[in-house]
């Protein structure tokens, strides 16, 4: 059974850049058919796609914060990894890493798979 | 981008009743949409992907339906751990939008 699960600091300085890790345990980063993906939620508030990577390396991200973000694979460590940089307060928020599967047609379904979330605080 | 509008926003329902959350589409998205429970604290947890069909392991008292840009979650016979946010998702096109929530209470 798959399990995600996100690392890295919890207080990140304004402008600085925000990096966070994903483990997966139980699968690989490079299985066949899957999306990995980050979603944030600020407190109190709903959630945001920031964007994925595909097992084949292919990325997309969210436009809104396509200039600042970074998602990559290491597949030796089975990891995938967040980037934010020239973070405000703005960027507080959970952060989750979640898996999409990819179904028939090789369409996306839902995001079947997620971590517990981290909690990131943007303060100086 | 594409909007997710869900109503309502909050509901109040009481253990038993049957519950239902729409959620609309800015443009039509197919069946390319996916519903997700959170619990204060939790990640979410998938319900319902391609707008109807039931995540594995979860309950078949969820139900969803639609297709376009009209979709809906239904929960039948609520229960004390459905007390929660309900989110729609698109994911036909990028960026991938979650629609505001839909906390359901205790009345």
């Amino acid at each position: 059974q798959v399990q995600l699960q996100e690392s890295g600091p919890g207080l990140v300085k304004p402008s600085e850049t925000l990096s966070l890790t994903c483990t997966v345990s139980g699968g690989s980063v490079r299985s066949k058919g899957y999306y990995w993906n980050w979603i944030r939620q600020p407190p109190g508030e709903g959630l945001e796609w920031i964007g994925y990577i595909y097992y084949s390396g292919s990325i997309n991200y969210n436009p809104s914060l396509k200039s600042r973000v970074t998602i990559l694979i290491d597949t030796s460590k089975s990891q995938f990894s967040l980037k934010l940089s020239s973070v405000t307060a703005a960027d507080t928020a959970v952060y989750y890493c979640a898996r999409v599967t990819e179904g028939l047609q090789y369409r996306p379904y839902g995001m079947d798979v997620w971590g517990q979330g981290t909690t990131v605080t943007v303060s100086s | 981008d594409i909007q997710m509008t869900q109503s309502p926003s909050s509901l109040s329902a009481s253990v038993g009743d049957r519950v239902t959350i729409t959620c609309r589409a800015s443009q039509s998205i197919s069946s390319y949409v996916n519903w997700y429970h959170q619990s204060p604290g939790k990640a979410p947890k998938l319900l319902i992907y391609a707008a109807s069909t039931l995540q594995s392991g979860v309950s078949s008292r969820f139900s969803g339906s639609g297709s376009g840009t009209d979709f809906t979650l239904t929960i039948s016979g609520l229960q004390p751990d459905d007390f929660a946010t309900y989110y729609c998702q698109q994911n036909y096109n990028s960026p991938w939008t979650f629609g505001q929530g839909t906390k359901v209470e205790v009345k």
